[in-house]
């Protein structure tokens, strides 16, 4: 039901390089930048990678981000314990003058 | 930092009302926008609305109808009115910063949870 599609889970063993999509249209990952937010359980989400493969202080360069067209994919390479967490796509919708975000995806490391 | 505050239930068909105190920083400052988030297992993260510091205001469409969001600069804080509460509006609510042209919600509450029910 959220209007950017995410994979409700994904996994992946320590050390190993994962991947998570988020899926848009024209109107929002096609035309904006794509965010991406990390939350862990009973916390609010963070902001974890945002324009341009931009990192806020802190975060480290195993998370990176691209885009093509109307998707987007978040890596994390090295993966490690830390990182078992909740991620969420995010971008500006030109139709809604407002943030979608896409349902999350909880990341598993086995 | 941002903190949410309000009562935690709220009955059927009344009006649910939080507060997001600012802290650190001013909410009159120009180079910020303010929003209302909520988060709920059904429909995750559902942005609500968004108040700039002069009171220019952007809602979803589908809550248009039933939410205002207004900025007291006297507190320092700002605050959402949604009407006509019903069950489906029982989700963790959050309060957010937005960069002035910019998507990034770079600063989050740490959410309060209300529920609906009589």
């Amino acid at each position: 039901q959220s209007v950017l599609t995410q994979p409700p889970s994904a996994s992946g063993a320590p050390g190993q390089r994962v991947t998570i999509s988020c899926s848009g249209t024209g109107s929002n990952i096609g035309s904006n930048f794509v965010n991406w937010y990390q939350q862990f359980p009973g916390m609010a989400p963070k902001l974890l990678l945002y324009g341009i493969n931009q990192r806020p202080s802190g975060v480290p360069d195993r998370f990176s981000g691209s885009r093509s067209g109307t998707s987007a994919s978040l890596a994390i390479s090295g993966l490690q314990s830390d990182d078992e967490s909740e991620y969420f796509c995010s971008a500006w919708d030109d139709n809604l003058d407002g943030p979608v975000f896409g349902g999350g995806t909880k990341l598993t490391v086995l | 930092q941002l903190r949410e505050s309000g009562p935690g239930l709220v009955k059927p068909s009344e009006t649910l009302p939080l507060t997001c105190t600012v802290s650190g920083g001013s909410v009159s400052r120009t180079d910020s926008l303010w929003a209302w988030i909520r988060q709920s297992p059904g429909k995750g993260l559902e942005w609500i609305g968004t108040v700039y510091s002069g009171g220019r205001t952007y809602y979803n469409p589908s809550l248009k109808s039933r939410v205002n969001i207004f900025v007291d600069t006297s507190t320092n804080q700002f605050s959402l009115r949604l009407t006509s509460a019903t069950a489906a509006d029982t989700a963790l609510y959050y309060c957010a910063r937005l960069p002035e042209a910019s998507s990034v919600l770079d600063s989050w509450g740490q959410g309060t949870l209300v529920t609906v029910s009589s």
